[in-house]
C-alpha cells in the first residue's frame, strides 16, 4: 500500500548529531504532519504544514525542525538540541488540513540513539 | 490546548465478547472524534469517526457514541475476534492541524 512513504525504516543517531527522518507522499494532499510515539503517550504533534513553505509548531517541536519546499515531501530533522530523541516517528498527511479530515499515516521511523 | 485522555490503557477480553474504550475531552469546541487502530508492527488506520453533530456511528461490529454534554466519547467492538488485537487511539479536533491523541488502549482478544 502507497500513498505516504518514510524511509528509512530504522535509523542511529550518534550523540550530537543531526538526523533527517524522510516523508513523501503521491496523494495530491495539502497538509502533511509529524508525529512522535512513545510508549503510553500517544501520538504527539511535532510541526505540522498545510502548504508549500509554511508550517507550524506543534506541542513538542523544540529540538526539532522541517521543511516544506515541495508539496509531496515534508522531512523531518532531529538536531542535537533533542536531548531524548528514542521514539517512533509517524508521518501523515490529509487532503486539505481541515479539522474533519481523515489521517493518512506512514509506516515509521524507529530513531535510536547509539 | 485540547486535552484527551482515554482509558483502559490494556484491555483483555475473550474472543466472542464485547470491548469498550472510552476517552474524554476538555475542550467543548472539539467537533470531530476519529478512532485509530494500530496493529503490530503497522501504520494507525481510521476505523470510525463522529461529528459533534451525531450521537451515535455503527460500522458492522464496531460503533463509536458521543456525548458532547459529558464530553465523552466511546468505542464499542462487538464479538470480538483476535484480529481485533491492536492499539486503539481516540482524538479529537477543534481546528485544522489541531488533532490530539488519547495515549492509546492495547486490547488482546484470547481465542
Amino acid at each position: 500500500d502507497g500513498g505516504i512513504t518514510q524511509s528509512p525504516k530504522y535509523l542511529f543517531r550518534k550523540e550530537g548529531q543531526n538526523v533527517t527522518l524522510s516523508c513523501e507522499q503521491n496523494l495530491n494532499h495539502d497538509a502533511m504532519y509529524w508525529y512522535r510515539q512513545d510508549p503510553g503517550q500517544g501520538l504527539r504533534l511535532i510541526y505540522y504544514s498545510q502548504i508549500v513553505n509554511d508550517f507550524q509548531k506543534g506541542d513538542i517541536a523544540e529540538g526539532y525542525s522541517v521543511s516544506r519546499e515541495k508539496k509531496e515531501s515534508f522531512p523531518l530533522t532531529v538536531t542535537s538540541a533533542q536531548k531524548n530523541p528514542t521514539a517512533f516517528y509517524l508521518c501523515a498527511s490529509s487532503h486539505r488540513g481541515g479539522a474533519n479530515e481523515k489521517l493518512f499515516f506512514g509506516s515509521g521511523t524507529q530513531l535510536s540513539v547509539l | 490546548g485540547e486535552n484527551v485522555e482515554q482509558h483502559p490503557s490494556t484491555l483483555s477480553v475473550q474472543e466472542g465478547d464485547s470491548a469498550v474504550i472510552k476517552c474524554t475531552y476538555s475542550d467543548s469546541a472539539s467537533n470531530y472524534f476519529p478512532w485509530y487502530k494500530q496493529e503490530l508492527g503497522k501504520r494507525p488506520q481510521l476505523i470510525i469517526d463522529i461529528r459533534s453533530n451525531v450521537g451515535e456511528k455503527k460500522d458492522q461490529r464496531i460503533a463509536v457514541t458521543l456525548n458532547k454534554t459529558a464530553k465523552h466519547f466511546s468505542l464499542h467492538i462487538t464479538e470480538t475476534q483476535p484480529e481485533d488485537s491492536a492499539v486503539y487511539f481516540c482524538a479529537a479536533s477543534i481546528e485544522q492541524g489541531d488533532m490530539r491523541f488519547g495515549a492509546g488502549t492495547r486490547l488482546t482478544v484470547k481465542p
